[in-house]
């Protein structure tokens, strides 16, 4: 069983730019959610996708989209990115919403 | 207040002792409860899920939730050195999402 795997694992960007982060969930799971953790914080919620629709969202600006696939993978998209953006950015699926997750190993994101 | 609040660390056990982790939440609505642990430079790993009052027992590990005080905590018995690592509460909330703690750092001295 292929558990979630998240690309790219490092990056790094300057300000102002636009990254897509890409998220394959584990087989079996429908649910997506993505984090952005900040060193020494919790994940913090930024939004999930269940069945390819938006079912939740955290407070994240509106520059912070995402889409899920008809497969269940997901993409983060961020634009017009701030310094304050560069995390680790932490992608996880669960058979449905609200049951327990599994996290891939995440996006380590730079910005300059 | 914070949605999430957990006991603030670090906290240190010596090997072989009971480590006893805290968190309180502010939505009365939640119904599930999950504990991950992240070791330093990795991502979280789901340990415990918890749904009903009282305890829940895997091993080492035993949660306890009390919706009524709104609290829900972590004990590991026989504590390791490999249980070293940050341990994060997680409430699944009535709007659809994960509140994450800041999380507590464990550490066992051998």
């Amino acid at each position: 069983e292929t558990g979630v795997t998240q690309s790219p694992t490092h990056l790094i960007k300057t300000r102002g730019q636009q990254v897509t982060l890409r998220c394959s969930s584990q087989s079996g799971h429908n649910t997506v959610s993505w984090y952005q953790q900040a060193l020494g914080q919790g994940p913090q919620f930024i939004f999930q996708y269940y069945r390819e629709e938006e079912n939740g969202r955290g407070n994240f600006p509106p520059r912070f989209s995402g889409l899920q696939f008809p497969n269940y993978s997901s993409e983060l998209n961020v634009n017009a990115l701030e310094l304050d953006d560069s995390a680790l950015y932490l992608c996880a699926s669960s058979v449905g919403v609200g049951q327990p997750q599994h996290f891939g190993d995440g996006t380590r994101l730079s910005i300059l | 207040q914070k949605e999430v609040e957990q006991n603030s660390g670090p906290l240190s056990v010596p090997e072989g002792a009971i480590a006893s982790l805290n968190c309180t939440y502010s939505d009365r609505g939640s119904q599930s409860f999950f504990w991950y642990r992240q070791y330093s430079g990795k991502s979280p790993e789901l340990i415990m899920s918890i749904y009903s009052n009282g305890d829940k027992e895997d091993g080492r590990f035993t949660a306890q939730l009390n919706k009524a005080s709104q609290y829900v905590s972590l004990l590991i018995r026989d504590s390791q050195p490999s249980d070293s690592a940050t341990y994060l509460c997680a409430p699944f909330n009535t709007g659809n999402q994960f509140y994450f703690g800041t999380g507590t750092s464990l550490t066992v001295i051998p």
